[in-house]
């Protein structure tokens, strides 16, 4: 079965601390994506990892892949209260656009 | 460049109702995936259409259907409406069969009363 277990599932940070979010996945796939969704509304791409050793960056966030660990983190970098919403990891499931996704984490920034 | 666009955005039904939710892809894009979105039951994969063929389907239902027309928009059905249906629908859009990127709607808000 194809399934992602993210963790935590919820994330109460105070402003201008660090946190990682796990994502771990449960078959051979060489493609990972972070989603970003605020509440009621549709999903944000934040970053696609195409490769084991991938990283990306993005202001706060940096996102990483170990495709042999099937890991990936999304790392916060100083907190800051516009980071607050659900993030969501996703594998490819398959050879179509199949997205398999974690359960999300609700990362709330205190101010 | 406009983006993925879903038709209507809120909806209330009643058990046993039929519904129908369309989703317009980005210009140039010819995959539409469909997610439905519970508290319960996260982020879960319905199907996906390129070039109007079904590629693949989630575990869902006979009671939820698809299709795709030549200019790539899709639709979805849910017959026979059920509360467990309720839902936030989301539909996706690539550029490629197997594209690295999959660009998400607003998403239709389904109420089943």
């Amino acid at each position: 079965e194809l399934k992602v277990e993210q963790n935590p599932l919820f994330l109460s940070m105070q402003e201008g601390k660090n946190y990682t979010i796990y994502c771990n996945y449960s078959t051979t796939s060489d493609r990972l994506y972070w989603y970003r969704q605020d509440p009621g509304k549709s999903l944000e791409s934040l970053f696609v990892l195409l490769s084991n050793g991938a990283v990306k960056q993005e202001g706060r966030l940096m996102a990483s892949l170990d495709t042999k660990a099937r890991l990936s983190t999304l790392h916060i970098t100083a907190a800051v209260h516009d980071l607050s919403a659900t993030y969501f990891c996703a594998f490819d499931g398959g050879a179509t656009n199949k997205l398999i996704f974690g359960t999300g984490t609700l990362l709330a920034v205190q101010p | 460049k406009a983006g993925v666009t879903q038709t209507p955005r809120y909806l209330i039904k009643t058990r046993g109702q039929q519904v129908t939710l369309s989703c317009s892809p980005i210009s140039g894009h010819r995959s539409v995936s469909w997610y439905q979105q519970t508290p319960g039951q996260g982020l879960q994969f319905l199907f996906e259409y390129f070039s109007e063929t079904q590629r693949n389907k989630g575990n869902f239902p006979g009671r939820f259907s698809g299709r795709q027309f030549s200019n790539s928009r899709s639709e979805m059905n849910v017959s026979t409406l059920e509360l467990g249906d309720s839902a936030l629908y989301l539909c996706a859009s690539s550029s490629l069969p197997n594209n690295r990127e999959q660009y998400f709607g607003p998403g239709t808000r389904l109420t089943v009363t």
